[in-house]
């Protein structure tokens, strides 16, 4: 299993400044993924994030809006960038050590104002 | 590409009821499949899961469910609903050997005393 602690859990934010968002595992992962939820839709894959290389986005996700950095096998950030209203969504990191299962942190509710 | 759907954005149950949500999945190659429950303002809690051997999957809170290849399905159920069932339920597939999901839009489930 894997625990996972992510920081902030809740932000209001201006539309036009950056938050950056932490994921902290307890043990060591060698892909972390982020995942963005819509108000009141499902979960979509945003990127995967490897240790010592580039992030790996999905269609519809790029690196200046959404900058990924993964320093070791424990940690990653993810940066919403230039926020607008329509970036409100609850962001979720995950692990999947044993390619059977993930595990997803409690989320960051962020809202742009 | 692999899909989910989720029939039903909402289902209403009694306590006590027969609890069925519906998924069916589209995958080039043999899946992953995944039920995760969302309470209010948590993050996503896995359920139960299918990889391979016995097709009929118990899972955590008197949930189970039955892959079936020929109809290309996993739907979940459950003998008799509790109040504290009331939540979204995501169903998701991975391509086996992968480890990224891909989530249904989910199924929000209703519990009535």
């Amino acid at each position: 299993s894997a625990v996972i602690s992510q920081k902030p859990s809740r932000d209001i934010c201006q539309r036009g400044t950056s938050l950056t968002i932490q994921c902290q595992v307890d043990s060591q992962v060698t892909m972390m993924f982020w995942y963005r939820q819509q108000p009141g839709q499902s979960l979509t894959l945003i990127a995967t994030a490897n240790q010592g290389s580039e992030a790996t986005y999905e269609s519809g996700f790029v690196i200046d809006k959404f900058p990924i950095s993964r320093p070791n096998l424990t940690f990653s950030t993810l940066t919403v960038s230039n926020m607008s209203p329509e970036d409100s969504s609850i962001y979720l990191c995950s692990v999947n050590p044993g390619v059977t299962e993930a595990f997803f942190g409690q989320g960051t509710r962020l809202t742009v104002v | 590409a692999q899909s989910v759907t989720q029939l039903g954005s909402h289902v209403s149950v009694s306590e006590g009821a027969l609890v069925l949500l519906r998924c069916n999945y589209s995958s080039s190659v043999p899946p992953y499949l995944f039920w995760y429950v969302q309470y209010p303002n948590q993050g996503l809690q896995l359920l139960l899961k299918y990889t391979t051997g016995a097709t009929l999957v118990k899972g955590i809170n008197g949930f189970e469910a039955e892959f079936k290849k020929s109809e290309t399905s996993f739907h979940l159920t459950k003998p008799s609903a509790h109040m504290s069932d009331a939540a979204e339920y995501f169903c998701a597939v991975s391509p086996t050997g992968f480890q990224k999901l891909v989530f249904g839009t989910g199924t929000r489930l209703l519990v009535s005393p």
